[in-house]
């Protein structure tokens, strides 16, 4: 089976473009959620997502960044007119169930973004 | 922030077992402990997971003290691919996000 997928795997962006990050879950998993890693710092969460609804946004920037995971197709974490500071490992995982019972998250291999 | 408490990093001779600490006094009844690992650039890898009981898998063992304010991740035969920052984490199984902490870089010498 194959794992949670990620693409591009790297990212480079030009101040003031817009980033496009991709995640398709594993086969039969309907839940993912977006970590970031800072350079040299530790993963943080970013959003919670099922098919066609944000459960969780908590830890996401208020400005910039959105994230969305349609009924078809991979979910996208959009961050608009990039800066140097969203410069980071962006990892999506994905889980089986989502909160109300077993909800093991399989994570990716990540996309590294380069904000030039 | 994180619940936990890791040595910042230790240790390990190839071939030999790697006992890796972690402390977490302020757990609640309802709250598990999960074990990740991150390998240099590559998403974080789940090892396992246990509420008070031991428990062993393909990977790793994990042992709970029976007070649960601490336990302690054992792989038993250590190799270089072991190398990686390992995460404690106490969670709630119904938590949606993992909250990470700084975790324990664990070195295995050759």
């Amino acid at each position: 089976n194959a794992g949670v997928m990620q693409n591009p795997r790297h990212l480079v962006r030009r101040r003031g473009q817009e980033a496009r990050l991709r995640c398709s879950p594993m086969k039969g998993h309907s839940h993912v959620y977006w970590y970031r890693q800072l350079p040299e710092e530790g993963l943080k969460f970013m959003v919670y997502l099922q098919k066609e609804n944000i459960i969780d946004e908590s830890g996401m920037p208020k400005e910039r960044f959105s994230a969305e995971f349609p009924k078809e197709g991979p979910s996208i974490l959009r961050i608009q007119q990039v800066v140097r500071g969203d410069s980071a490992a962006y990892f999506c995982a994905s889980s089986l169930r989502g909160t109300a019972t077993y909800n093991e998250q399989f994570f990716g291999p990540g996309t590294r973004l380069t904000v030039l | 922030d994180a619940k936990t408490t890791q040595p910042t990093s230790m240790d390990c001779a190839e071939g030999r077992a790697a006992n890796l600490p972690c402390n977490h006094s302020t757990i609640s009844g309802n709250e598990y402990v999960y074990w990740y690992r991150q390998i240099h650039s590559q998403g974080p890898q789940y090892i396992i997971h246990g509420l008070k009981n031991n428990e062993t898998n393909e990977m790793a063992s994990l042992i709970i003290t029976e007070d649960r304010k601490s336990s302690t991740l054992i792989l038993p035969h250590a190799t270089l691919r072991d190398t990686a920052v390992y995460y404690c984490i106490v969670r709630q199984q119904g938590d949606d996000k993992i909250i990470f902490g700084k975790g324990t870089r664990l070195h295995i010498l050759p």
